[in-house]
């Protein structure tokens, strides 16, 4: 499976826009970019995924970059509840099973 | 409510012990996969079962065993327990599994097992 790299940590102010990067220089033509996020110790809840096209959906929005080198989430207007660590996952086609990495801490703040 | 249910939700036992933990997954969701998450730790996968085959393995222990049964809830079983079995045991199922990736997984709860 294709490694995927996030910064430990970001900020956002309540109400902006919500920007998470993640590289997955790796990435091979049938593996999806999925995007999970773990609210305090609660399961991980489903966000988006992806595999070449940009993605929406009522939570966000997922860009891939046309290489599919590197996406981001973006989440558009943030609140307090968005709090999370959010984990990028690349999800190879002949496996079932996503495998984490350390995510990337989003803290919003008033 | 993601409809995947973990029984129990806590648990505190006392080392060298064995305790089961149960999962049911969502109606209609053939693949259940199971992982673990130690205080401050990432989710590490364990193992994943495919209508009640094991598909896959993880870092599981060789303390540890999963099974799924012809209803398809899971059961993942520890045996032997140490200090540092002690964690967040989270239950996921999905639709299917390796002809179709582009389907997303469900996580339960978790259970969060305490060994004293």
């Amino acid at each position: 499976d294709a490694k995927t790299t996030q910064p430990p940590s970001m900020d956002c102010a309540e109400g902006r826009a919500a920007n998470l990067p993640c590289n997955h220089s790796t990435i091979s033509g049938n593996e999806y970019v999925y995007w999970y996020r773990q609210i305090h110790s609660q399961g991980p809840q489903y966000i988006i995924h992806g595999l070449k096209n940009n993605e929406t959906n009522e939570m966000a929005s997922l860009i891939i970059t046309e290489d599919r080198k590197s996406s981001t989430l973006i989440l558009p207007h943030a609140t307090l509840r968005d709090t999370a660590v959010y984990y990028c996952i690349v999800r190879r086609g002949s496996q079932g099973n996503l495998i984490f990495g350390k995510g990337t801490k989003l803290s919003v703040k008033p | 409510d993601s409809g995947v249910t973990q029984t129990p939700k806590h648990l505190i036992t006392a080392t060298g012990q064995r305790v089961t933990l149960r999962c049911s997954p969502r109606s209609g969701d053939l693949s259940v996969y199971w992982y673990q998450q130690s205080l401050d730790q990432g989710l590490q996968f364990l193992i994943q079962y495919y209508n009640g085959e094991e598909r896959a393995k993880g870092n599981i222990l060789e303390r540890f065993s999963a099974q799924q049964f012809p209803d398809l809830h899971s059961e993942l079983n520890l045996s032997s327990l140490e200090l540092g079995d002690s964690a967040l045991y989270f239950c996921a199922s999905s639709v299917a599994m390796q002809e179709t990736p582009n389907t997303e997984a469900f996580f339960g709860q978790g259970t969060r097992l305490t060994v004293v």
